[in-house]
Parts: structure tokens; sequence; C-alpha cells
């Protein structure tokens, strides 16, 4: 079973359109988050959320908005798409007891053209 | 606040050379430290995790790390590099409670035949 899983895994649209990627994870985690890692690999946190209350939320656009409908999903919703949002998207999920690390999905490559 | 540096962004060893990554941090609190990987398009991994206990921690497929606190050091090592150990290493620290997590840019790891 995957532990932390996003869908979808490529996602190739024009700029203005609005997309949403899905993340889901198994573990019981009470805390989720996004992650933007760039052409450099470099990766920065977009936004956390704990038991549905967001307890994060870097300087993004907002255009970029999380949705928690429970506490298993975190999803990435992002408005009138620009070509400088192309990266690669990662939800991560971690327990209560921080020590144990997060758990990271596969990544959403996300190419606006 | 707690931030991480990785020296060189790029290393190359050869096949059955030792590997050493190196990671220096900065934080106001006693810190949780870690090593991800994250192989060619996928997600990463967690590969060792220092916790307050042990300094010299053992992590998957051979690795370890050694913390230590008078140089604010937690360097990767391997005796001997495998080919499958190509790959980007990424170091990360967090305060002791686990908030503030924040990831280093990464080192890409290179093993020449």
């Amino acid at each position: 079973d995957t532990a932390v899983s996003q869908t979808p895994k490529y996602l190739v649209t024009q700029m203005g359109n609005d997309k949403s990627i899905k993340c889901e994870q198994n573990l019981g985690h009470d805390t989720m988050y996004w992650y933007k890692q760039d052409s450099k690999k470099f990766l920065k946190i977009m936004f956390s959320y704990n038991n549905k209350e967001l307890i994060i939320n870097e300087t993004v656009p907002n255009r970029f908005s999380p949705k928690s409908p429970d506490k298993a999903h975190l999803n990435l919703h992002i408005n009138s798409l620009e070509l400088g949002d192309s990266a690669v998207y990662f939800c991560a999920s971690s327990p209560r007891d921080r020590r144990r690390g997060y758990t990271f999905g596969s990544g959403t490559r996300l190419t606006v053209v | 606040a707690q931030s991480v540096t990785q020296l060189g962004s790029h290393v190359s060893v050869s096949e059955g050379a030792l590997v050493l990554l190196r990671c220096n941090y900065s934080s106001s609190v006693p810190p949780y430290l870690f090593w991800y990987v994250q192989y060619p398009n996928q997600g990463l991994q967690l590969l060792l995790k220092y916790t307050s206990a042990a300094t010299l921690v053992k992590g998957i497929n051979g690795f370890e790390a050694e913390f230590k606190k008078s140089e604010t050091s937690f360097h990767l090592t391997k005796p001997s590099a495998h080919m499958s150990d190509a790959a980007e290493y990424f170091c990360a620290v967090s305060g002791t409670y686990g908030q503030n997590f924040v990831f280093g840019p990464g080192t890409r790891l290179s093993v020449l035949p």
C-alpha cells in the first residue's frame, strides 16, 4: 500500500488554466504538507495542515490554495497558471512525533506551456 | 530559526570509493537532523535521522552520519559507493519538536564506474 499518494504524476497544461493536484495518506499522520521543487532541486515548503487548520502559509501567490476535506487528504488548487509555476510538487505527511521524519509522495511534475 | 548548508552541489566518486556528503546546520534550539535521498523521478526517502540519542546514526543502504555539535555538522558517509547510490541527497533540520522543518539545497551524487 502506498503511504502517501499523489495524482496525477504528470500534468501538462496551458497558461491561465486552473488545475488541482490530489494527495492522500494512509499513515494516520496528523499533519500534511505541500512542497515545491524547482528546476535546481531546491525544496520550498508551501503549506501545511494540521487537523484541518492551516498552520504554515509561506509567501506563495494566493493563486495557490490548499484544501483538506479530511485528515487524510490535502489537495492543492492552482488558479490562473503561469509559466513560473512549472515545477515538481510534493505532498508529505508527518506524525505528531516529528522525530520520525516526514513521508513524501512521489511528486507531480507540472508543466505550464 | 533553523537553516542548512550542504557543501558541494555535485559530488562524484568512483564505484567502491568512500562517499562523503557534507551538511552543516544552524539552529537556535537542539535540532533534529535528517538525510533524505531522491532517486531520479521519485519522491524523497528517509535515509536516517538524529533525534538526540546516539550521535552516530546508521541508516538504510549502508549509509551513516555523525552528529557533531561542536562543528554543527551532520555529514553523511558510506564506505563503498555503488552505482545505485547515484541520486540527489538532502540534509534537513527541524527544531526540537519538529517545527520549522528546513531542507538544504541538495547534493547530487554521481558514481563513476
